[in-house]
């Protein structure tokens, strides 16, 4: 399978702990998105890689999430001190951006689901 | 008010029927347009891309898009039950090409 892929599926922690997800993007795609979903909503955009460069933070983002792309190949989101309303599907996407009109379509993996007791 | 109006569903159709999936969208810079499909519990799957206003096809799958009303629409031929799933409706700009704007998405049941 050579789509995206994302690990852990589910993680469940208490209030207050740190998690850590991974992506590994589609092995030619030169950008990787980070989004969060929750119950009944659309993926709400959170950051996006440029190779390993990290461009755009959205303000959902709170100091508390930090994002890497080491080598511009994987990527890791981690969540310290953990709250409630951390409780969502974080989903990782990749795409392969080239000129204008072209490259714009991101590729979904199957999404991490983060539960927070 | 929401970047991106989705109809809320659900929809429940019988199996054969034509499913018909709208949004609207309030950003003008919005210039490329994405259909995804969902099943409960998995990650968006991308069903059509389009940067044009018209209609595109693709198999049982029309995106229609009308950039003067800023509206798209989604049409399903010939529905099947594994059609059943959530659509989500996407946007984006070139000026701001990193990141997509969803809707909410619309259920749909097709009964066999």
């Amino acid at each position: 399978d050579t789509g995206v892929s994302q690990d852990p599926r589910h993680k469940i922690t208490k209030r207050g702990q740190n998690v850590t997800f991974r992506c590994d993007p589609i092995s030619e795609h030169n950008r990787l998105y980070w989004y969060r979903q929750t119950l009944g909503q659309g993926p709400e955009f959170l950051t996006y890689f440029q190779n390993e460069a990290q461009l755009e933070k959205s303000r959902l983002l709170s100091d508390r999430f930090s994002a890497e792309r080491p080598k511009g190949s994987f990527s890791t989101l981690e969540i310290q001190r953990t709250e409630q309303g951390d409780s969502a599907m974080y989903l990782c996407a990749s795409s392969l951006a080239q000129g204008s009109g072209r490259g714009r379509e991101q590729y979904f993996g199957p999404g991490t689901r983060l539960t927070v007791t | 008010q929401k970047e991106v109006e989705q109809d809320p569903g659900p929809l429940s159709v019988p199996e054969g029927a034509i499913v018909s999936l709208n949004c609207t969208y309030s950003n003008s810079a919005f210039q490329y347009f994405m259909w995804y499909r969902q099943y409960s519990r998995k990650g968006p799957e991308l069903l059509m891309y389009t940067y044009s206003s018209g209609n595109k096809e693709d198999g049982r799958f029309t995106a229609q898009v009308d950039k003067s009303s800023k509206y798209i629409s989604l049409f399903i031929r010939d529905s099947q039950p594994s059609d059943s799933a959530t659509y989500l409706c996407s946007q984006g700009s070139w000026s701001n090409d990193y990141k997509l704007s969803f809707g909410a998405g619309t259920t749909v049941t097709v009964r066999a």
